[in-house]
């Protein structure tokens, strides 16, 4: 079974903050990843993807990715109240099908 | 304004009875998928389209069918015979172009009573 964990949450962090989201998946031979944002009763919006190890910057937000970890991780800088959601993580297998595993989210309150 | 769109927003029906819901996009992508999601639940993968007059199951296709007559549709038909279909669905889209980021449509909220 192919799984893609994550932390429930959730996870409060003060306005200004680093939030640090992590994701574990199983399958070490997935070969692309990302990080979805998903606001209450909306549809997850693609934030982030990252396909080699390292690091990944994209304005306020970095991905990080560990291959030999099985280990992706998103930072959000300098977290605003807008930022609270609930992230989930995703990852392809890999294939020509595209198919992703998705975890269950964790979910983000940033307080003023 | 290129995009994923579904509809209805809402739909609300009786235990019983089918119900379509619609997925268009104009993005010009090969690939689509419909997933269902449950509260503290992740996405789970219904089913895919990687071509027209093309589909493959997903993890949880019981009691759901759909059909890829062109390539901007992929609607999704909830039977009689899915035992729990009060659920958020989501359309998403992907190029066939060696990218696999998928791209959400705003999502359809059944309830089913």
């Amino acid at each position: 079974q192919k799984e893609v964990e994550q932390n429930s949450g959730p996870l409060s962090v003060p306005e200004g903050a680093i939030a640090s989201l992590n994701c574990t998946y199983s399958d070490r031979g997935s070969q692309s990843f990302f990080w979805y944002r998903q606001y209450s009763g909306k549809s997850p919006e693609l934030i982030m993807s990252i396909y080699s190890n390292g690091d990944k910057e994209d304005g306020r937000f970095t991905a990080q990715l560990n291959k030999a970890s099985q280990y992706v991780s998103l930072l959000i800088r300098d977290s605003q109240p807008s930022d609270s959601a609930t992230y989930l993580c995703a990852v392809n297998l890999g294939g020509s099908q595209g198919n992703l595993i998705f975890g269950k989210g964790t979910k983000l309150s940033v307080k003023p | 304004d290129g995009g994923i769109t579904q509809s209805p927003k809402y739909l609300f029906r009786k235990e019983g009875q089918n119900v379509t819901l619609s997925c268009e996009q104009n993005l010009n992508h090969d690939a689509m998928y419909w997933y269902r999601q449950d509260p503290g639940q992740g996405l789970r993968l219904i089913y895919y389209s990687q071509i027209v007059n093309d589909f493959q199951k997903g993890d949880i296709a019981e009691g759901y069918s759909v059909s890829r007559e062109k390539k901007e549709s992929f609607p999704l038909t909830v039977t009689s015979a899915q035992k729990n279909p009060t659920a958020f669905y989501l359309c998403a889209s992907a190029s066939d172009r060696g990218r696999t980021e998928q791209y959400f449509g705003p999502g359809t909220r059944l309830t089913v009573t």
